[in-house]
């Protein structure tokens, strides 16, 4: 019930289209829910964060669409370019009144095409 | 501020040594965590502290493993005596309301 799933493994995308990360959970506690980029010989940095009250967040070309009664989240990167290329990993954890411990996927690679 | 800073970036050991890791959070952070990143097992989280105690040390691989953090702005992550499967890049990170901050690692070496 601690695990986040996310998928696929890696993707590989042409500069300029849309890439795509999918993650799902099953614990509801979960309240929280960020998105990490990691490049290589890096540590991973916050990009993007959501909470279950709002559906969507957008920051500049990243976006985070929540799905709470499916359980599901994502990270979308519209118009791809090829210094987006990193391993991206969802997360998730109880903010409120928790350990602020998070469950981290096990990340996507995502390679993007000049 | 100058982010999480970690020491050293790199360590190359012998089977046996000791190891040390160090850990400065961000001043102002209540949490501390440590983690453990590899190829096969991905992000793996070893141990974290809240308000320097440690909360949580169900993922430290064994008692060779061990972590303190005697204040608010440093601790250390111990490995006695060390072996080639803990050859890895070991993270810190730290946070203050649920966004976690990561250092820029120490990869670890064990020959």
């Amino acid at each position: 019930q601690q695990q986040v799933k996310q998928s696929p493994q890696s993707l590989i995308v042409q500069k300029g289209g849309i890439s795509i990360i999918n993650c799902a959970y099953e614990n509801t506690a979960f309240d929280y829910f960020p998105w990490y980029q990691q490049f290589p010989g890096k540590g991973p940095a916050l990009l993007i964060a959501i909470r279950p009250d709002v559906s969507e967040k957008k920051e500049g070309r990243f976006t985070i669409s929540f799905n709470k009664s499916a359980k599901q989240f994502s990270l979308h990167i519209m118009d791809s370019q090829p210094g987006d290329s990193a391993t991206y990993f969802c997360a998730a954890s109880i903010s409120q009144g928790g350990s602020e411990k998070l469950v981290f996927g096990k990340g996507t690679k995502l390679t993007v095409n000049p | 501020d100058a982010g999480v800073i970690q020491s050293p970036r790199h360590e190359v050991t012998e089977m046996g040594q000791e190891v040390t890791l160090r850990c400065k959070p961000i001043s102002g952070h209540d949490y501390l965590f440590w983690y453990r990143q590899t190829m096969m097992r991905g992000l793996e989280l070893l141990i974290y502290f809240n308000n320097n105690v440690p909360i949580d040390d169900s993922g430290m691989p064994e008692d060779r493993f061990s972590a303190k953090m005697p204040n608010a702005s440093f601790s250390t992550l111990k490995i006695q005596p060390s072996e080639p499967r803990d050859s890895a890049v070991y993270f810190c990170a730290s946070s203050f309301g649920g966004s976690q901050y990561f250092g820029p690692g120490t990869r670890l070496l064990v020959l």
